[in-house]
């Protein structure tokens, strides 16, 4: 089925390790984003990337970094993780254009830091 | 920049009601609005949209209302289900596009049986 894929489904890290979250949409969409879901916070954007090539910080941006492989796939890096980045991260994609149905979401990713 | 709010953060309704969702936005001169679904463990699911020329946009069971000048959104769910029980959020944004869309913090809607 057409849609964007996350992995992993769950990770559990310790304090100062590393990890990256994989994404991959197969929409041809320009526009990716990662979103971190907390309880009573809604989703709150850490980075985008409009179209392939660019990327651009979001609401909260520090303490990761991304790469848009290609149009296919934009990735999140926790360089150092750190408790407070225990959270639901969900990639998402669109077209530009505004059309169609707003994002798509992926099924997140369950990151715990302990 | 832009914030939105949802009036009430949970909702509990009986079976066979209808539920009516609020959202207010701040900026403006945002022009498109999204409502989407979260069932629990799941991704947030698009449920209906509507642009800043209409007022009202019509779905199966769902409507989305959009009055500009107090600048406030609500989705209203006829014959609630209980399948229909999760978090409901609204986005807005502005350019019209679905481009960086700003969340609003959700309302859970239980429905009773």
């Amino acid at each position: 089925n057409a849609g964007v894929t996350q992995t992993p489904k769950f990770q559990v890290l310790k304090t100062g390790q590393s990890m990256t979250l994989q994404c991959a949409q197969d929409m041809n969409h320009n526009s990716m984003y990662w979103y971190r879901q907390d309880p009573g916070m809604g989703l709150r954007l850490i980075y985008y990337s409009a179209s392939e090539g660019t990327t651009d910080k979001g609401e909260v941006p520090n303490g990761y970094n991304v790469s848009r492989l290609n149009k296919r796939e934009f990735s999140l890096r926790l360089e150092s993780a750190a408790p407070s980045q225990t959270s639901v991260y969900f990639c998402a994609s669109s077209s530009l254009v505004g059309q169609g149905n707003g994002y798509t979401f992926g099924s997140g990713t369950r990151l715990t830091v302990v | 920049g832009e914030s939105v709010g949802l009036h009430l953060p949970t909702l509990s309704v009986q079976e066979g009601d209808n539920s009516i969702i609020n959202c207010a936005y701040s900026n403006s001169a945002s022009d498109y609005f999204i409502w989407y679904k979260q069932e629990s463990g799941k991704g947030p699911q698009f449920i209906i949209d509507i642009r800043s020329n209409m007022d009202k946009r019509q779905g199966q069971r769902v409507t989305v209302l959009l009055n500009k000048t107090v600048k406030h959104l609500s989705l209203q769910i006829a014959a609630t289900q209980p399948g229909d029980s999760a978090v409901y959020f609204c986005a807005v944004t502005v350019g019209g596009s679905n481009y960086k869309l700003t969340f609003g913090k959700g309302t859970l809607l239980t429905v009773n049986p």
